[in-house]
């Protein structure tokens, strides 16, 4: 069955300081993974996708994760945190069935705060 | 092009009565799904529709359902509202084509549902 696990529900860092968001998934396939941002009062945006190509992958706003398939996890950086990156942050693994469903499953959140 | 667009962006109903959620996909995707997220959980998989059929459910009871309609747009529907079916209602679009499997949904900013 497919799963992720958020491994922190809050982070702080201080303006300018790298970012690092973890989460490990777990996968019976060779899975599609997705880092989503939500902030307030908002919908969910797209920061970037792991599709089976390259391990490293680069999204918006200078976020990136790495896919390690020995590790089972996908955790997102940031070299330098800015304020506006303060949000709600999902890891989310994709579920197939026969029936031809396409589903995400997400993570239960972590909360990025940035100190000024 | 227009995103994912969901209506009404606010609604307060009363317990027991029945509500209607609206959905239109961006112009070419025919697939359609629909989550709920309470606050401070991540969403949670209710509905997946192609090319009006369900493709897939999840765990929620039968007072939740939905359809799709020739446009492609979405109608969720929750009859006999819970104080607990208050949450923000996601609905996501997704473009699907013969080999494509991995290309990911594009969210709508949801409807914030309250009951009181």
């Amino acid at each position: 069955a497919q799963s992720v696990t958020q491994l922190d529900s809050h982070v702080s860092v201080s303006e300018g300081t790298p970012v690092l968001l973890r989460c490990n998934y777990s996968s019976s396939y060779s899975p599609s993974l997705f880092w989503y941002v939500q902030h307030p009062n908002k919908g969910l945006q797209l920061l970037l996708k792991y599709t089976s190509a390259a391990t490293l992958v680069k999204g918006i706003n200078g976020f990136e994760a790495e896919f390690k398939k020995s590790e089972t996890s996908f955790h997102l950086t940031k070299p330098s945190a800015h304020m506006s990156d303060a949000a709600e942050y999902f890891c989310v693994v994709t579920a197939f069935s026969f029936s031809g469903t396409y589903k995400y499953i997400f993570g239960t959140g972590t909360r990025l705060k940035v100190l000024a | 092009d227009a995103g994912v667009t969901q209506s009404p962006t606010h609604l307060i109903k009363t317990r027991g009565q029945h509500v209607t959620l609206r959905c239109s996909p961006i112009s070419g995707h025919k697939s359609v799904s629909w989550y709920q997220q309470v606050l401070g959980q991540g969403p949670q998989f209710i509905f997946q529709y192609y090319e009006k059929e369900e493709r897939g459910r999840g765990n929620f009871p039968d007072r939740f359902s939905a359809r799709q309609f020739p446009n492609y747009s979405s109608e969720l529907n929750v009859n006999a509202l819970l104080l607990g079916d208050s949450a923000l209602y996601l609905c996501a679009s997704r473009l699907e084509r013969p080999g494509q499997g991995t290309g990911g949904y594009t969210f709508g900013s949801g409807t914030r549902l309250t009951v009181v």
